[in-house]
C-alpha cells in the first residue's frame, strides 16, 4: 500500500462545476498538507498548504484536511478551462530534522468549456 | 523575481553519454531536491541537499550524481549507468525549517536514444 493514494483520473467536468479532488494517506506522522497544480510539461506550482484539520480557503480554492480519517480534499469552485491541469497532493513529515515530502500520483483534470 | 531556473528545457543525448542538468535558485533556500517524473509514477526523489557541501540519496539515486558547492546551485549528472534515463526532471527548493513546502523549477525533458 502506498503512503499516499490519489486517483489519477482523468476527471472531466463542465465549466462552472465544483471540482472535488481527494487523497488518502496511511502515515500518521504527516504534519503538513499541500496541493500543487501542474500544467503539461511544466513544473508543479504550489497552490495551498495547511497544517490542521479543517478548511482553508484561497479564492476559488478550498483545502480540507480530516486527520482522523486521513483524508484531504481540494475543492475548486466555478471551475474554468484554465484550471485544466494535473493536481498533486503532497504531505510532509519531520524526518531527522528534515521535512520529507511524499507526493500523490496526481489527478488529471479537464474543464470543458 | 525570485525563483528556480532549470536549463535546458529539452535535452537530447546518445546512450552511453553522461549529461548534466542545471538547477539554480535565488530564493535563499537552504534545501534543494531533484525529482524524476514518469507517466503514471508520480514524483520520485533522486537526491536532496539540506546544506552546502552535503547531500543524501533519495529513493532512486542509482545512476545519478550531484554536487552542492554553492547554496544557489544543485546540478544533477545523469550517468551512463542509469538504465532508463529518458524522463522529465524537476528541481525544487525549500526552506530548511518550516512546513516543507517545495518550490519547483520548470523542468528539463531528457531524451536518450
Amino acid at each position: 500500500q502506498k503512503e499516499v493514494e490519489q486517483d489519477p483520473g482523468p476527471l472531466s467536468v463542465p465549466e462552472g462545476a465544483i471540482v472535488s479532488l481527494n487523497c488518502t494517506y496511511s502515515n500518521s506522522a504527516f504534519q503538513y498538507f499541500m496541493w500543487y497544480r501542474q500544467y503539461s510539461r511544466k513544473g508543479p506550482e504550489l497552490l495551498m498548504y495547511t497544517y490542521s484539520s479543517g478548511n482553508k480557503e484561497d479564492g476559488r480554492f478550498t483545502a480540507q484536511v480530516d486527520k482522523s480519517s486521513k483524508y484531504i480534499s481540494l475543492f475548486i469552485r466555478d471551475s474554468q478551462p484554465s484550471d485544466s491541469a494535473t493536481y498533486l497532493c503532497a504531505m510532509s513529515e519531520n524526518s531527522g530534522g528534515y521535512q520529507k515530502v511524499t507526493f500523490g500520483i496526481g489527478t488529471k483534470l479537464q474543464v470543458i468549456p | 523575481d525570485g525563483g528556480i531556473t532549470q536549463s535546458p528545457k529539452y535535452l537530447f543525448r546518445k546512450e552511453g553519454q553522461n549529461v548534466t542538468l542545471s538547477c539554480e535558485q535565488n530564493l535563499n533556500h537552504d534545501a534543494m531536491y531533484w525529482y524524476r517524473q514518469d507517466p503514471g509514477q508520480g514524483l520520485r526523489l533522486i537526491y536532496y541537499s539540506q546544506i552546502v557541501n552535503d547531500f543524501q540519496k533519495g529513493d532512486i539515486a542509482e545512476g545519478y550524481s550531484v554536487s552542492r558547492e554553492k547554496k544557489e546551485s544543485f546540478p544533477l549528472t545523469v550517468t551512463s549507468a542509469q538504465k532508463n534515463p529518458t524522463a522529465f526532471y524537476l528541481c525544487a527548493s525549500s526552506k530548511q525549517t518550516g512546513t516543507g513546502e517545495q518550490y519547483f523549477g520548470p523542468g528539463t525533458r531528457l531524451t536518450v536514444t
